[in-house]
């Protein structure tokens, strides 16, 4: 069975400080990895989504950068933080060409 | 047009009651709609999803009905339990993209005991 991780489960960080947030996902190949934004209270933002190594599309310009060095590693980064970056950050997986996006346990990071 | 809009905000339900959440879209390109539970701090997990050629989908205490005409879909939650008290959301993705889920903002339900 496929199982997704994130890390760190929770971050706080002073504004002006670089981010890295990591996602890997199990028992797959070649998935599509996704990074969401959910702010308090809120919905889902699309941030980055990729469909293979070295492949990323960005949904929303921002201070925030995607890299997926690895088939199923993705990293969301950030050279300096805003306090708008505070959120919940969510990796998710599907299957390539599947329907079904799967979401790991998330990274609430707060920006002080 | 890519905009997937969802009601009502919050709900609250009695214990037995039957919980409904209404989402409506305009975009007739979205060839799949899930919905998806969220518990406070945790990840949203898919809960239940529904092609447009069926008009409804049901798994256990858990029911789609799909209105292709309306441009509309629900879910139906019977015989409502305090377990069930979650953030619900609807989503949809366009046809024949890798790219992502257009999410609704999220219904809030409370099942009392």
């Amino acid at each position: 069975s496929q199982t997704i991780h994130q890390w760190p489960a929770t971050l706080v960080q002073p504004v002006g400080s670089p981010l890295s947030l990591e996602c890997t996902v199990e028992g797959t190949s070649n998935p599509n990895l996704y990074w969401y934004r959910q702010a308090a209270g809120r919905g889902l933002q699309l941030l980055f989504y990729s469909v293979g190594i070295g492949q990323i599309s960005s949904e929303v310009p921002q201070n925030l950068s995607a890299s997926r060095p690895q088939d199923r590693q993705f990293i969301l980064s950030s050279k300096k933080l805003l306090l708008s970056d505070s959120g919940f950050y969510l990796c998710a997986w599907s299957h390539s060409g599947a329907y079904e996006q799967y979401f790991g346990p998330g990274t609430r990071l707060t920006v002080t | 047009q890519q905009q997937v809009k969802q009601s009502p905000q919050s709900l609250i339900v009695q214990k037995g009651g039957i919980s409904i959440i209404n989402c409506a879209y305009e975009n007739t390109a979205f060839d799949y709609f899930p919905w998806y539970q969220q518990f406070p701090g945790k990840g949203p997990a898919l809960l239940i999803a529904i092609r447009p050629d069926v008009s409804e989908k049901k798994e256990g205490r858990f029911t789609i009905s799909f209105n292709k005409s309306a441009k509309q879909f629900s879910l139906h939650i019977m015989d409502s339990q305090p377990g069930d008290s979650a953030t619900y959301f609807c989503a949809a993705r366009l046809s024949g993209s890798a790219r992502q889920l257009t999410f609704g903002s999220g219904t809030q339900l409370t099942v009392l005991p």
